[in-house]
């Protein structure tokens, strides 16, 4: 089954509102949470890397104001798309690093974002 | 830059055939390559990974050969089925939970 859940897996919101999604490793330990963009027919685009308990870093580009990332556990970190637009429509997906040991992330499922 | 180039972007074979995915990188700092598959509308999966002090992993019909000298790593898939279509990726990192570095994917198409 699905080591890391992600919720929602889909929604439409209007021009404006502010989406939370959420990602969480369901039987382990995440110190590291991936997030991740997708255009239809394009590879993954890393936005930022969050580590629990401190600030997120951000890749070259992104805008930390529109994209707010909280890591506030070890087995949950939210993506929030504020004041959304139809640009920010795409598919959203985490991933999870487990804490020590030497495992592969874990990736969710996605979230597909339609901003109308 | 781009510090992984995949090829081909896109593969038809048929019901049986190998499908073979390339990959190239750059940075040789980079000891993690794993290959990922992703269907429509899902998150990536991994199939297989390698670390470099290997030349060859095999697990199943999917193999990975990796030429350290070369910078090169490629995807075998063995007696390809029309499940395995799907969309490709390579990648690589400097560790586990380090942040990967993708290919641009390959989207394979297997003919029944």
């Amino acid at each position: 089954g699905a080591v890391v859940s992600q919720h929602p897996s889909w929604v439409i919101c209007k021009s404006g509102t502010s989406v939370k999604i959420e990602c969480r490793s369901l039987d382990f330990q995440a110190t590291t949470m991936f997030w991740y963009r997708q255009f239809p027919k394009q590879s993954l685009m890393l936005m930022a890397t969050s580590n629990e308990g401190s600030k997120a870093t951000y890749e070259q580009g992104v805008e930390k104001d529109k994209f707010l990332i909280n890591h506030a556990s070890l087995t949950l970190s939210t993506l929030t798309v504020t004041s959304a637009h139809p640009e920010d429509s795409s598919f959203y997906i985490c991933s999870a690093g487990r804490t020590g040991g030497n495992q592969p992330q874990q990736f969710g499922d996605g979230t597909r974002l339609s901003i109308l | 830059q781009q510090q992984v180039k995949q090829s081909p972007q896109s593969l038809i074979v048929q019901k049986g055939g190998i499908s073979i995915i390339n990959c190239a990188y750059e940075n040789t700092a980079f000891d993690y390559f794993p290959w990922y598959q992703q269907f429509p509308g899902k998150g990536p999966a991994l199939l297989i990974a390698i670390r470099p002090d290997v030349s060859e992993k095999k697990e199943g019909r999917f193999t990975i050969s990796f030429n350290k000298s070369a910078k090169q790593f490629s995807l075998h898939i063995m007696d390809s089925q029309p499940g395995d279509s799907a969309t490709y990726f390579c990648a690589a990192s400097d560790g586990n939970n380090r942040k990967l570095i993708w290919g641009l994917g390959t989207s394979l198409a297997v003919n029944p």
